[in-house]
């Protein structure tokens, strides 16, 4: 079993969509929780990150984690073109700078 | 802003070539990493270096090496290249213990 399971999808939505983007893991070690976002042709970049359980919102974009069922969850509101990207999953143990990604699930956001 | 700069956006090299992949980062970081990005196999750690001179294995380190004699530059070496390390390369650094990564562009690497 991977350590950290992401849908690829594609997942095409219209503007305003709401869109939940999510991941399975596999080790409850794991502390630290991101969502990374990479344009085509160009590196990820972190998103939003959580530490241990709970939700953390920023703007239109919330990260919820459930450590009891070992889920991540990334949300946007009134998704937007320019949201049109990869997103990628990552996990970290406690004070280990090596992460854990997922696949990542290709977004596309249509006018 | 931390940058990430790497040396080629694209590079095509023959089989059995020696391959330099270069990455240089300006928020003296201790950690840098190497990955490959290949569809649907996601992002997968090479080596990663926590300090000059020091580094780790990752998850697939075979057909690569690294140095990292500088705090700021860390290269990525393939020995003799084959069409299977054809791939897309990211670099990544960090602060020590820490789990932010800043990524580079990428090299898009073709081995014919």
């Amino acid at each position: 079993q991977k350590e950290v399971e992401q849908d690829p999808g594609p997942l095409s939505v219209p503007e305003g969509a709401i869109v939940s983007l999510n991941c399975t893991y596999s080790n409850s070690a794991f502390q630290y929780f991101m969502w990374y976002r990479q344009y085509s042709r160009k590196g990820p970049e972190l998103l939003m990150y959580t530490y241990s359980s709970g939700n953390k919102e920023d703007g239109r974009f919330t990260a919820q984690v459930d450590k009891s069922s070992k889920y991540i969850s990334l949300f946007i509101r009134d998704s937007q073109p320019s949201d049109s990207a990869t997103y990628l999953c990552a996990t970290s143990q406690g004070g280990s700078e090596k992460l854990v990604f997922g696949k990542g699930t290709k977004l596309t956001v249509n006018p | 802003d931390v940058k990430v700069t790497q040396s080629s956006r694209y590079l095509v090299k023959r089989t059995g070539e020696k391959v330099f992949l270069e990455c240089v980062q300006d928020m003296d970081h201790e950690n840098m990493f190497w990955y490959r990005q290949d569809p649907g196999l996601g992002l997968r750690l090479i080596y990663f270096s926590y300090d000059v001179k020091m580094k780790e294995k990752g998850d697939i380190p075979e057909g690569y090496s690294v140095s990292r004699e500088k705090k700021e530059r860390f290269s990525l070496i393939l020995e003799s290249a084959s069409t299977n390390q054809t791939s897309m390369y990211l670099c990544a650094s960090s602060f020590y213990r820490y789990y932010e990564q800043y990524f580079g562009p990428g090299t898009r690497l073709t081995v014919t």
